[in-house]
């Protein structure tokens, strides 16, 4: 089936600073979306997206599906300490949902006051 | 609070015994989706419900099975319980049969001693 790479596995921030990560496909995806999971609780969904180049917000995130449809972006802006958790980037592949999401294994974010 | 609910919160049970996790949907959701996770698989979609039928079959063991009740609620059966079934089992729902937008219950840890 398709994997996900999600990178980076984990960062280590100040408060205040900008975070970026990423995930990248050998395969074409038609939907990206972008969950944050906290300890003990289930994935929640933070931005779909539906259409190559697509930009879309959710406050301070930002996320973006690549114009190659491999790969989507995640950005969030000026971190506080509420935003640590584990966040995950999931695909839906061309051709239908016959495989369901995909996930990737995460990036673990971690706010040092 | 995503509308979706799960029971038992937690499970522990021994090997070769069989258990039933159950879930109910966010009202107007038709589609229920099961997923494992564990530290080193990630997360891993497991089969998809859509108004009482089976849509999508992910990597679900044999030993495993679920179903759809005309009120929309499903069940996950798992049988012959091995030490490596222990692991966080999540359900989700959406409106649709197309995967998109998937909303994920609380999970239920499951402990195979």
């Amino acid at each position: 089936g398709q994997q996900l790479n999600q990178s980076p596995q984990s960062m280590f921030i100040q408060e205040g600073e900008d975070v970026s990560m990423n995930c990248t496909s050998s395969s074409i995806f038609n939907t990206w979306l972008w969950y944050k999971q906290d300890p003990g609780e289930g994935p929640v969904l933070l931005i779909a997206l539906y259409k190559a180049g697509e930009l879309t917000s959710n406050g301070r995130l930002t996320a973006q599906f690549g114009i190659t449809r491999k790969d989507s972006f995640l950005n969030i802006s000026a971190s506080i300490p509420s935003d640590v958790g584990i966040y995950f980037c999931a695909g839906l592949a061309s051709g239908g949902g016959a495989d369901g999401l995909t996930f990737g294994k995460g990036t673990h974010l971690i706010i040092q006051p | 609070d995503s509308g979706v609910t799960q029971t038992p919160k937690h499970l522990i049970t021994a090997t070769g015994q069989r258990v039933t996790l159950r879930c109910s949907p966010r009202s107007g959701d038709l589609s229920v989706y099961w997923y494992q996770q564990s530290l080193d698989q990630g997360l891993q979609f497991l089969i998809q419900y859509y108004n009482g039928e089976e849509r999508a079959k992910g990597n679900i063991l044999e030993r495993f099975s679920a179903q759809q009740f005309p009120d929309l609620h499903s069940e996950l059966n798992l049988s012959s319980l091995e030490l490596g079934d222990s692991a966080l089992y999540f359900c989700a729902s959406s409106v649709g049969l197309a995967h998109n937008e998937q909303f994920f219950g609380p999970g239920t840890r499951l402990t195979v001693l």
